[in-house]
């Protein structure tokens, strides 16, 4: 079974310094990973996915297969960047299987 | 386009009573779901459907049913409500034909069962 944890409930900081949000998971095979973000009044959207390999809104995140972890982070953190955050599990391509295991979601807050 | 919607946007509803929540997507995407929304459990899937015609069961699936007459609506349908079903219930939708996997979300429907 596949299963996703993110073992900070809540997170605060301070404008500018940097954030990490944790993501570690379980499955045994090439999971895809991903990162959903729901500010204030707003859908639930796609942040970034392991595969892209890109930085989105300054965020990054890499999959380390070794240590089956999936972090986000973020170096120097707005206060735009509050939101509550949701790292997600999908088994790989391929599978046709590509529903969705969520963590239970981090809540960011930046102080100014 | 107006990509997902839902209604109602709230809802109180009396413990025993059936209620059907309406998902709508005008993607022409193939999948769909339903999560449950739940504050320390985060996102929990109750239904998926893969095509019209098919649904599957998610994680938590007991006293829930959908349906999938079309690519479009995938309604949610709880027959005999409970108040462990107050929750904010959110409906996505994917297109997995060519693999991509990113789903897409409305803006949920909260839901009180008293």
């Amino acid at each position: 079974a596949q299963r996703v944890t993110q073992p900070e409930k809540l997170l605060s900081v301070f404008k500018g310094a940097p954030v990490e949000l944790k993501c570690n998971y379980s499955y045994s095979g090439s999971p895809e990973l991903f990162w959903y973000v729901q500010y204030s009044r707003q859908r639930l959207q796609l942040l970034l996915r392991h595969i892209s390999r890109e930085s989105i809104k300054g965020f990054t995140a890499d999959l380390n297969k070794g240590e089956t972890s999936f972090h986000l982070k973020k170096p120097f953190a707005q206060e735009e960047d509050s939101a509550m955050y949701y790292c997600a599990l999908s088994r790989g391509a391929g599978e046709y299987d590509y529903k969705l295991s969520f963590g239970a979601g981090t809540t960011v807050t930046v102080r100014a | 386009t107006a990509g997902i919607t839902q209604a109602p946007t709230s809802q109180i509803l009396a413990a025993g009573r059936s209620m059907t929540l309406r998902c709508t997507q005008d993607m022409r995407h193939n999948a769909m779901y339903w999560y449950r929304q739940d504050l320390g459990l985060g996102l929990r899937l109750i239904h998926y459907s893969n095509t019209a015609g098919t649904t599957g069961k998610g994680e938590v699936p007991d006293g829930y049913s959908v349906s999938r007459a079309n690519t479009d609506d995938f309604p949610l349908t709880l027959a005999s409500a409970v108040p462990s079903q107050t929750s904010v219930y959110f409906c996505a939708s994917s297109d997995n034909s060519g693999g991509g996997n990113e789903q897409f979300f409305g803006p949920g429907t909260r839901l009180t069962v008293l």
